[in-house]
């Protein structure tokens, strides 16, 4: 059981530059979610996707594209990128089960913007 | 006010200390409680769910105090390998059962 795969590790990109962070799950989850982590920050959600075809904003979303055409996956995309996009990015999957949660985050993809 | 706030810390206790975190939350109706940790440079992993009546997993106590509106996280006999920031988090009112709002994290280190 892999859980949830992110790729890149990392990745720097130049100002204005588009990219796609991938990320796939292989536990069934219905849901789905991207998040930054920025130094004294903590964690904030991008978007998230509650299954195949759905997905919404979370707390940042600006700047951030997200599709969910299938279970496993939920790619983020960059549209422009910017230096404020500089952090570490982590998708994760998640389950509600007869009022057990778990939640499985991904290792995440470090990226840099100059 | 923040949504979910918690002492940054650092704490550093000696192996065998007994260690506990608290967590503020502003919004009264909030639902779902948890204690995430999380290694330097690693993912965030789920340590443990928090409930009313208070959980316990081993060297580890949550508890949950709604009067007050904070969670607690109790470390006993600390190991070396606790070391970690401790995250809290918090799933609030209106935002379905899957939208998390994490604390800032409380960073343990626990020294030899």
């Amino acid at each position: 059981n892999a859980g949830v795969t992110q790729t890149p590790k990392f990745q720097v990109l130049k100002t204005g530059q588009s990219m796609t962070l991938q990320c796939a799950q292989d536990m069934n989850h219905e849901y789905m979610s991207w998040y930054r982590q920025d130094p004294g920050m903590g964690l904030r959600l991008i978007h998230y996707s509650v299954g195949a075809g759905i997905t919404d904003q979370g707390e940042v979303p600006n700047g951030y594209n997200v599709s969910r055409s299938t279970t496993e996956d939920f790619p983020l995309r960059l549209l422009s990128a910017a230096p404020s996009q500089t952090s570490v990015y982590f998708c994760a999957s998640s389950y509600w089960d007869r009022g057990s949660y778990e939640q499985y985050f991904g290792p995440g993809t470090r990226l840099t913007v100059t | 006010r923040k949504e979910v706030e918690q002492d940054p810390g650092p704490f550093n206790v000696p192996e065998g200390a007994t260690v506990a975190f608290n967590c503020t939350y502003s919004n009264s109706a909030s639902q779902s409680f948890f204690w995430y940790r999380q290694d330097c440079r690693k993912e965030p992993k789920l340590l443990m769910s928090v409930y009313s009546s208070g959980n316990e997993d081993g060297r580890f106590t949550a508890q949950l105090n709604r009067a007050s509106q904070y969670i607690s996280l109790l470390i006993r006999d600390s190991k070396l390998s606790d070391s970690a920031t401790y995250l809290c988090v918090v799933i609030l009112p209106g935002a379905g059962s899957y939208q998390l709002t994490f604390g800032k994290g409380t960073k343990l280190s626990v020294i030899p």
